[in-house]
């Protein structure tokens, strides 16, 4: 199985801050074929079912806020939260979905410092 | 409007099957390029992927709940359903059914992203 580590496992940051949340593959998730990253990003705020921010490493979900955004390539990717919310206090997650069984990294947790 | 409702007992005793059932609307379960997925969470821990199931009845499984997962879908109730057996108390989580459209490439068939999630239900595992 695919396995999805993130780092780091929590972080605080201050408000209209920039929060940086890292996501690795051990193995690669672009399909050589089309050139897409088959890796999403996911906001998970407690009592709620998990909300899809992005889509193929870098594809921003319609309504998503602009200061959400998603790079990289391959093995490593980046979730850049640009300007932190109080809203935005959640835990966030990367899934691979170039493979089945999919899978979700462990988790980031942000909140406000 | 995409909808997806889980359905269940809410406790369980440990030994016991549990069946979970996901009911959509807004989406067919039987033609175009969408799926169901199902993905727990136990309290304090991370999203965990339990399966999926496309509308041509390709499915896939977790690897280490292959042996005790069945999935399956019934397109004249617009339902899937997840049956877990065997049930411990580490089972105890909230479980999220999910649309994932999926496409083709070539040979391979992918399952997708969870574009719409249910509002989960949490299932205790107890004596």
């Amino acid at each position: 199985d695919f396995v999805m580590t993130q780092s780091p496992d929590s972080l605080a940051v201050s408000l209209g801050e920039r929060a940086t949340i890292n996501c690795k593959s051990s193995q690669t998730v672009l399909y050589s074929s089309n050139n897409k990253n088959y890796l999403a990003w996911y906001q998970h705020k407690a009592g709620q079912p998990p909300k899809l921010l992005i889509s193929w490493a870098s594809t921003r979900e319609s309504g998503v806020p602009d200061r959400f955004s998603g790079s990289g390539s391959g093995t490593d990717f980046t979730l850049t939260i640009s300007s932190l919310q109080a809203e935005d206090v959640a835990v966030y997650y990367c899934q691979q979905y170039y493979n089945a069984p999919q899978t979700f990294g462990q988790g980031t947790k942000v909140e406000i410092k | 409007q995409v909808t997806l409702k889980e359905s269940g007992p809410v406790l369980v005793k440990p030994t016991e099957t549990l069946t979970l059932t996901c009911t959509v609307s807004g989406f067919s379960l039987s033609n175009g390029r969408m799926g169901v997925t199902w993905v727990r969470q136990p309290p304090g821990k991370a999203l965990e992927w339990l399966a999926h199931i496309f509308s041509n009845d390709v499915k896939s499984y977790s690897t280490s709940l292959r042996s005790r997962l069945t999935i399956s879908r019934d397109t004249s109730k617009s339902q899937v359903v997840l049956t877990m057996t065997n049930l411990d108390p580490m089972d105890t989580a909230t479980y999220y059914c999910a649309r994932t459209p999926f496409g083709q490439y070539g040979d391979n068939w992918f399952g997708y992203y969870c574009d719409y999630w249910g509002q989960g239900i949490l299932v205790t595992v107890s004596s």
